[in-house]
């Protein structure tokens, strides 16, 4: 079964600064990933997602995310955060086949001025 | 309207009442999903449909019973709900059944007295 780790639960940038956020997956074949960022009483965007191909991966609002097979991640990076990324992301891994999405327990982002 | 909807957006019940949470879809998508989001805990599958089929009941209680009438709408009715229940419960869709990227409505706010 798949499972996703996010190790921070919360993280703190200054506006401007880069940003990585981390993710760990655990699945046997080559997993299905995505990111989604939740604003304060709404629902989820998708940033990006990784099914195939080329392992680095552009998403909406200068977001990035490298598949390394190697170490079971896909962590999401921004060159330099904006105060209106402040938000919830969460990673999530799919088999493929069937509908189900696992989530991870998601990263606090706070941007400080 | 455009992408997921659900109505309404804040819902406060008591123990007796019985409700109902709706979502719509104007994505042209045969999946769709309900998703309990609680605070500090990862988003939870309740229940998968895959056109108008049930797929998926990951173990809710039965005060909790889903409706597909079609492939664009769902619905959640609630009847005898505890405190605990309160949550964001979120709807989705997506293209079919295979792993694909699901879109998010905005949620319902649910509390119960």
């Amino acid at each position: 079964a798949q499972s996703v780790t996010q190790p921070d639960i919360h993280i703190t940038v200054s506006e401007g600064a880069s940003l990585e956020l981390r993710c760990n997956y655990s699945y046997g074949a080559t997993p299905y990933l995505f990111w989604y960022v939740q604003s304060p009483g709404q629902g989820l965007q998708l940033l990006l997602k990784y099914f195939s191909g080329d392992t680095l991966v552009q998403g909406i609002k200068g977001f990035e995310a490298e598949f390394k097979r190697s170490q079971s991640s896909f962590n999401l990076r921004k060159p330099s955060v904006h105060w209106s990324d402040a938000a919830e992301y969460f990673c999530a891994v799919g088999a493929g086949y069937g509908n189900k999405l696992v989530f991870g327990a998601g990263t606090i982002l706070r941007v400080k001025s | 309207e455009t992408g997921v909807t659900q109505t309404p957006r804040h819902l406060v019940m008591g123990m007796t009442n019985k409700k109902s949470l709706k979502c719509e879809q104007h994505l042209g998508h045969n999946a769709m999903y309900w998703y309990k989001q609680s605070a500090k805990k990862p988003l939870e599958l309740m229940f998968v449909y895959n056109f108008k089929e049930q797929t998926e009941n990951n173990s809710v209680p039965s005060r909790f019973s889903p409706e597909c009438p079609n492939s664009s709408h769902l619905f959640l009715h609630l009847h005898t709900l505890q405190p605990e229940d309160s949550a964001l419960y979120l709807c989705a869709s997506s293209q079919g059944r295979g792993t694909d990227t699901q879109y998010f409505g905005p949620g319902t706010r649910l509390t119960v007295l």
